[in-house]
C-alpha cells in the first residue's frame, strides 16, 4: 500500500537546468497537489487538479508547470531552475467529497538549485 | 499571504502538559483541517472540523472553531515526547473546495 510516492527524493540543479518532478498516488484519489516548503515556513500551494484534465494555479505558480498525465499521476516542471527554487517539494493527493476528506502527503523532494 | 496563520509560532511545555494552537483564517471556509509534521516528513493528517461544528474531539486531540472570528484552536492534552512536532491548520474554502490552502505552523517541543 504505497499512497503517495515522489521521486527523486533529492536533486540538486544548476541555475538554468530544467526537472521534472513525479508524483503518482495509488488510492483513486481525484485531487492531486503540488506544494513547496522552504525552511522554517509552511506549505504554499503551487498547482493542484481537482480532475484528471484539469489544472488550476495555486499561491505561488510562476515559474513551474504541471501535467495530470492520468487520475495517478501528477508531474511538476521546473524549466529553468532559479536558486529561490530551492525548497521542499510535497505532492499530496485527496478524494473528492464535498471538500470534507484528507489529503495524503508523499515524503518530498528536497531541490536545490545552485 | 496565506490564508491560515498559526500562533504561536512556537511552543515549548514540558511532557504532560497541555499544547493549545491556534489558527486564523481569512475567507468563509468549507472545513479545516489540522495536521502534523514530523522534522524533515511528510505531514499527516490528525483531524477535520466541518464549518457547522464547533468541536471535535479524537483521543488527546481537541480542536474548536469559531467561524464568527475566523479561528480555530487545537488542543493536545497530556503532551508526549513524540508530540513533539510542526502543526499545521489547512482550509478548504466554499468558492473553491478543492483548492486546500495552509497556515504557516506551530513548531511544539516537548521537554521530558
Amino acid at each position: 500500500n504505497a499512497g503517495v510516492t515522489q521521486t527523486p527524493k533529492f536533486q540538486v540543479l544548476k541555475t538554468g537546468q530544467s526537472m521534472t518532478l513525479q508524483c503518482a498516488q495509488d488510492m483513486n484519489h481525484n485531487s492531486m497537489y503540488w506544494y513547496r516548503q522552504d525552511p522554517g515556513m509552511g506549505l504554499r500551494l503551487i498547482y493542484y487538479s481537482a480532475s484528471e484534465g484539469t489544472t488550476d494555479k495555486g499561491e505561488v505558480p510562476n515559474g513551474y508547470n504541471v501535467s495530470r498525465l492520468n487520475k495517478r499521476e501528477f508531474s511538476l516542471r521546473l524549466e529553468s531552475a532559479a536558486p529561490s527554487q530551492t525548497s521542499v517539494y510535497f505532492c499530496a493527493s485527496r478524494r473528492e467529497g464535498g471538500g470534507w476528506t484528507e489529503a495524503f502527503f508523499g515524503q518530498g523532494t528536497r531541490l536545490t538549485v545552485v | 499571504s496565506q490564508q491560515g496563520e498559526e500562533d504561536p509560532q512556537a511552543l515549548s511545555i514540558q511532557e504532560g502538559e497541555n499544547a493549545t494552537m491556534n489558527c486564523s483564517y481569512k475567507t468563509s471556509i468549507n472545513n479545516l483541517q489540522w495536521y502534523r509534521q514530523n522534522s524533515g516528513r511528510g505531514l499527516v493528517h490528525l483531524i477535520l472540523i466541518r464549518s457547522n461544528e464547533r468541536e471535535k474531539h479524537s483521543g488527546r486531540l481537541r480542536v474548536t472553531l469559531d467561524t464568527s472570528k475566523k479561528s480555530s484552536s487545537l488542543l493536545i492534552t497530556a503532551s508526549r515526547a513524540a508530540d513533539t512536532a510542526s502543526y499545521f491548520c489547512a482550509t478548504a474554502s466554499y468558492s473553491s473546495a478543492s483548492k486546500i490552502i495552509f497556515g504557516s505552523g506551530t513548531r511544539l517541543s516537548i521537554r521530558p
